[in-house]
Formats: C-alpha cells, sequence, structure tokens
C-alpha cells in the first residue's frame, strides 16, 4: 500500500526557521516525483513545485521561488520542506503528494501556525 | 504560467440533482486535466485524470470531459457523500496550477 506519512503540527515565530517532512513507502520513492502543495486557511490548493527522489531535480512554482526549499533523502525514502525565516502568512496546511503531474496519493497535511 | 479558473465557486444542489461544474484553463493544455475530491479536514482524493480517466473505485456517477480550455466535471445523481470541494488541476506545463475550488454544498 503506498503511503505518505507527514511531520506533525508546527508552532513556530515570525522569522524562525523549520523543515518538515514526507515519509513515503509501499513505492519505489526513487522513480517519482514528489509534490508539495499548500492549503491556507479556508481557501484553496496551491501547487508549490516538485521534486524527483532519484536526483533531486526540482521545479518550483514562481510563487514559492525563493521562499521555500524541497530537498530529498533518497536513502530513507523522505522528502523535505524548509523555511529559512517562516512569516504569518505562511500559516497553511502543507500537503506532500506523489506526484506523475497528478496527485495519486496524498500525505495527511502538516498544519503549520506562525504567530508572534 | 496557465491559469486554471472554475465555476461556479459554489453551489446548492440536493440529493439526486445532477451537477456540473466547469474548469477554463488561460491557454489549451489538451486533456491534461485532472480533478480531486476535498472533504473538510481530509487531503484531497484523485477523482479523474486526462480530463476523463476515471479514478480505480471512483463510482461511475462521476465523469469527466472536455479538452483544450474547457472542462467539465459531472455528477450524474448526487450523493450524500458527493458534498465537498473539487479542484482542477492542469498537468500540461509546470507550475500544474489549481483552479480555485467548487465547494457542493446540501440544498
Amino acid at each position: 500500500e503506498v503511503q505518505l506519512v507527514q511531520s506533525g503540527t508546527e508552532v513556530k515565530k515570525p522569522g524562525e526557521s523549520l523543515r518538515i517532512f514526507c515519509k513515503g513507502s509501499g513505492y519505489k520513492f526513487a522513480s517519482y516525483w514528489v509534490a508539495w502543495v499548500r492549503q491556507m486557511p479556508g481557501k484553496g490548493l496551491e501547487w508549490m513545485g516538485i521534486i524527483y527522489a532519484g536526483d533531486s531535480d526540482t521545479r518550483y512554482s514562481p510563487a514559492f521561488q525563493g521562499q521555500v526549499t524541497m530537498s530529498i533523502d533518497k536513502s530513507v525514502s523522505t522528502a523535505y520542506l524548509q523555511w529559512n525565516r517562516l512569516k504569518a502568512s505562511d500559516t497553511a496546511i502543507y500537503y506532500c503528494a506523489r506526484s506523475s503531474g497528478f496527485l495519486d496519493h496524498w500525505g495527511q497535511g502538516s498544519l503549520v501556525t506562525v504567530s508572534s | 504560467d496557465i491559469q486554471m479558473t472554475q465555476s461556479p465557486s459554489s453551489l446548492s444542489a440536493s440529493v439526486g440533482d445532477r451537477v456540473a461544474i466547469t474548469c477554463r484553463a488561460s491557454q489549451t493544455i489538451n486533456r491534461s486535466l485532472n480533478w480531486y475530491q476535498q472533504k473538510p479536514g481530509k487531503a484531497p482524493k484523485l477523482l479523474i485524470t486526462s480530463a476523463s480517466r476515471l479514478q480505480s473505485g471512483v463510482p461511475p456517477r462521476f465523469s469527466g470531459s472536455g479538452s483544450g480550455t474547457d472542462f467539465t466535471l459531472t455528477i450524474s445523481s448526487l450523493q450524500p457523500e458527493d458534498f465537498a470541494t473539487y479542484h482542477c488541476q492542469q498537468s500540461y506545463g509546470t507550475p500544474y496550477n489549481f483552479g480555485q475550488g467548487t465547494k457542493v454544498e446540501i440544498k
């Protein structure tokens, strides 16, 4: 069974750094792209970018380029999403998903709250 | 970037109604259009790929159509478990943007 398990809820202050993770299992992790999707409170889905687990090739949405960093550790089948300096506007649920263009398996979401 | 526009933003319908949601791309995307269903507090679920290919386990009352720039998700007879938000997404070229979502509510 394909599963993507994400890290839990995070509460951070503006200016702090954060890395959340997404661990894949039940499939050949290195053969697929992993997508990250943001959902701000009460809003729609925003495609942030994708990273190929085999070689870390990354495609960012222009809206998120320079704001976050995606990375992979294929030895532990895990994708990461990192912020160096969080802002209040980063408050959202972040989903990872297995990507073949379409997103066929999703993590449960990681809630990130940024508040002073 | 390719922009995706869904309509309506929300709709109210009754059990048994036929419901149609449209999604328009800002440029041609051939048939590279996917549909998702999202229930409150849950991750989205993939329903349809390539405009009309139903995913395994998705009830046949769901169907998708369209090509080029205009697409439609149709629910032939709305069931209680179908009340949710539906999202379209293009996978023709990165960034693989989503539409803004359509919330289907109970009338």
